[in-house]
């Protein structure tokens, strides 16, 4: 079975501080996908960035960056220079035999 | 841009009742996916589809729970009987397929039902 572990319910950041919101993963598959999606008040899911686990590098996808460690099966989505509409829920997610597996969230508000 | 859409968006009934929820998705992706996500929590898989296909159910789909895709486009979701611990918001996404491997999901802005 597969678990993805989210231990921040909640953060606060200054506007413009980078912040590490973190996530650990568990599975047995060899093969696995990582993704990280936010969620606004208004609710609908935005597809953030993925890692491969056979990716050599971690991703990139603009202000977004993953740290992704391997061994210590973390994925970690690290937001630099944060805004005001970096408020919002943010979800990390691992690919299963069907569906997406969810962690229960980090609720992100960023302070001016 | 025609992302994911779902109708209603909105729905109150009341317990016993059935209701049936629908999802376009994504017109050149070929798996969709229906997610229920409770207050709190982050969404948790019910279901998904390849084509027509129904691959994949969890065992959160209870028998009052059906969902079909007919023509492999869209798809309803059909709840019976309704109890108030279907109060959730229902999430329903889209993927391409590359190699036989799905990568990201692009979700719908969701049914949130209420059952009083």
């Amino acid at each position: 079975a597969q678990k993805i572990t989210q231990t921040q319910p909640g953060m606060f950041v200054q506007e413009k501080e980078a912040v590490t919101l973190d996530c650990t993963y568990d599975t047995s598959d060899q093969s696995y996908g990582l993704f990280w999606y936010k969620q606004p008040s208004s609710g609908e899911m935005i597809f953030l960035i993925y890692q491969g686990s056979y990716d050599e590098q971690n991703a990139t996808e603009g202000r977004y960056s993953l740290n992704f460690q391997k061994a210590r099966k973390s994925a970690n989505l690290v937001i630099s220079a944060s805004q005001l509409g970096d408020s919002a829920m943010y979800f990390c997610a691992m690919r299963g035999i069907g569906g997406l597996t969810f962690g229960k969230g980090t609720h992100l508000i960023i302070q001016p | 841009d025609t992302g994911v859409s779902q109708n209603p968006r909105h729905k109150i009934t009341k317990r016993g009742q059935n209701v049936t929820f629908r999802c376009d998705p994504i017109s050149e992706h070929n798996r969709l996916y229906w997610y229920r996500q409770t207050l709190g929590q982050g969404p948790e898989f019910l279901t998904y589809f390849q084509n027509e296909a129904q691959l994949e159910k969890s065992r959160l789909l209870s028998d009052r729970f059906s969902a079909e895709r007919p023509k492999g486009s869209f798809s309803t979701l059909e709840i019976q009987r309704t109890e108030q611990g279907d109060s959730a918001m229902y999430l329903c996404a889209s993927s391409p397929t590359s190699g036989g491997e799905s990568y990201e999901q692009y979700f719908g802005p969701g049914t949130r039902l209420t059952v009083t």
